[in-house]
């Protein structure tokens, strides 16, 4: 069994429309909970992270963590096209040598203008 | 600042060559750390680094190998190239210091390179 598990899609979906991204784990030793967004051909950059059980919001992003449930979503209102891109959910486990960090899959996403 | 870079940008190996792809930073960044990503695996730690001259392993080490011997500097080495290890490599650095648990614990951010496309045939 994978550590992360996310929901490949492909997602699509009209411009305006709110997105929920999900990602489910197994570790309770995971601290951190991060979100991070990928287009094509670069690398991820870090869109929000959230350490505690509970919602975070960020502009039109809101990231919410369920450490009963080992789940963890990411909501995107008024979604925009410029939101099409890969979303990654990543956790951080740290140890007397450092973070280890296991992402998910990631979720394509596409906002039709 | 440059952030994190690495080359080559794209690379064609046969099955059995050695090669390094070369990552760098400067950011002053005590955490470094070599993904890859495969479709339907997402990314995967190698192998990661916590300061010059220490180094551990991640979740599929196996092939690769690394040293640190510069704050700035994290190349790994393909030492015989399978094509098992066609793939994107990403390389990633983060502060040294957690913005929750101080200067006890790294921090949570990553900043990652732009990326290696790697084909072994």
């Amino acid at each position: 069994q994978k550590e992360v598990e996310q929901d490949p899609g492909p997602l699509s979906v009209p411009e305006g429309a709110i997105v929920s991204l999900n990602c489910t784990y197994s570790n309770s030793a995971f601290q951190y909970f991060m979100w991070y967004r990928q287009y094509s051909r670069k690398g991820p950059e870090l869109l929000m992270y959230t350490y505690s059980s509970g919602n975070k919001e960020d502009g039109r992003f809101t990231a919410q963590v369920d450490k009963s449930s080992k789940y963890i979503s990411l909501f995107i209102r008024d979604s925009q096209p410029s939101d099409s891109a890969t979303y990654l959910c990543a956790m951080r486990m740290t140890s007397n040598t450092g973070n280890q960090f296991y992402f998910g899959t990631g979720t394509s996403l596409t906002v039709i203008p | 600042n440059a952030g994190v870079t690495q080359t080559p940008k794209f690379q064609v190996l046969k099955t059995g060559q050695s090669m390094t792809l070369q990552c760098a930073q400067d950011m002053n960044h005590e955490y470094m750390s070599w993904y890859r990503q495969d479709p339907g695996m997402g990314l995967r730690l190698i192998h990661y680094s916590v300061g010059a001259g220490i180094t551990d392993q991640g979740e599929v080490p196996n092939g690769y190998n690394v040293s640190r011997s510069t704050t700035e500097d994290f190349p790994l080495r393909l030492l015989s190239a399978a094509p098992s290890q066609t793939s994107v490599y990403f390389c990633a650095s983060s502060p040294q210091t957690d913005p929750e648990w101080g200067a006890f614990w790294y921090s949570y951010e990553q900043y990652f390179g732009p990326g290696t496309r790697l084909t072994v045939t």
